[in-house]
């Protein structure tokens, strides 16, 4: 069965610092990898998606992520932050074909400091 | 594109009553999803259709929860009774499928829907 695992439950970041939201999931194959942003009261908005190809994958708002086979994680990278990026962030898993479930983690949420 | 649409946004009912949450996917899209989020459980798939029907209701909670989709622009999500462990935010998504599901897109969000049962 496919799993995803967010280790940090709550990462706190100074503005302008850079960020990394970690992502390990397992899946027998090769999966469909995403990350999604939540912020307070909203839905979840896609921020980039990994299907096959490269393996930095480059999404809105400045973020990138890098699937890496090796090590089963998919990681979440922004080079400086911003206050506005202050939300929840999912990873999420789904299989490459079939089923259209996906699996999401129990989600960081990162807390932006002056 | 508007979106997917929710509504309500906000639902207080008592516990008994029945509760409909309903949902407008985005036009184009073949996929619907269910999902509940909760502080304890975190984003739960309840349901998913495609092309209107059912594929994948094993995380349904019980005989309490239905959800229907008559046609490609509506599907609503019911409980009957509702009891006060089914306050949660209920989101709906929708994507689009190609090949009968063999290939998938990312899903897109509603706002979802505020539920409290007192």
């Amino acid at each position: 069965a496919q799993s995803v695992t967010q280790p940090d439950i709550h990462i706190t970041v100074s503005e302008g610092a850079s960020l990394e939201l970690r992502c390990n999931y397992s899946y027998g194959a090769t999966p469909y990898l995403f990350w999604y942003v939540q912020s307070p009261g909203q839905g979840l908005q896609l921020l980039l998606k990994y299907f096959s190809g490269d393996t930095l994958v480059q999404g809105i708002k400045g973020f990138e992520a890098e699937f890496k086979r090796s090590q089963s994680s998919f990681n979440l990278r922004k080079p400086s932050v911003h206050w506005s990026d202050a939300a929840e962030y999912f990873c999420a898993v789904g299989p490459s074909f079939g089923n259209e479930k996906l699996t999401f983690g129990t989600g960081t949420r990162l807390t932006i400091i002056p | 594109d508007a979106g997917v649409i929710q509504s309500p946004r906000h639902e207080v009912t008592e516990m008994g009553q029945e509760v409909t949450l309903r949902c407008k996917p985005i036009s184009g899209h073949n996929s619907l999803f269910w999902y509940r989020q909760t502080m304890m459980r975190g984003l739960e798939l309840l349901i998913y259709f495609n092309n209107n029907v059912p594929i994948d209701d094993s995380g349904m909670p019980e005989d309490r929860f239905s959800a229907k989709m008559p046609n490609a622009s509506f599907s609503t999500l019911k409980i009957q009774p509702s009891e006060p462990r089914d306050s949660a935010v209920y989101f709906c998504a929708s994507s689009f499928s190609a090949s009968g599901g063999t290939l998938i897109w990312e899903q897109y969000f509603g706002p979802g829907t505020r539920l409290t049962v007192t």
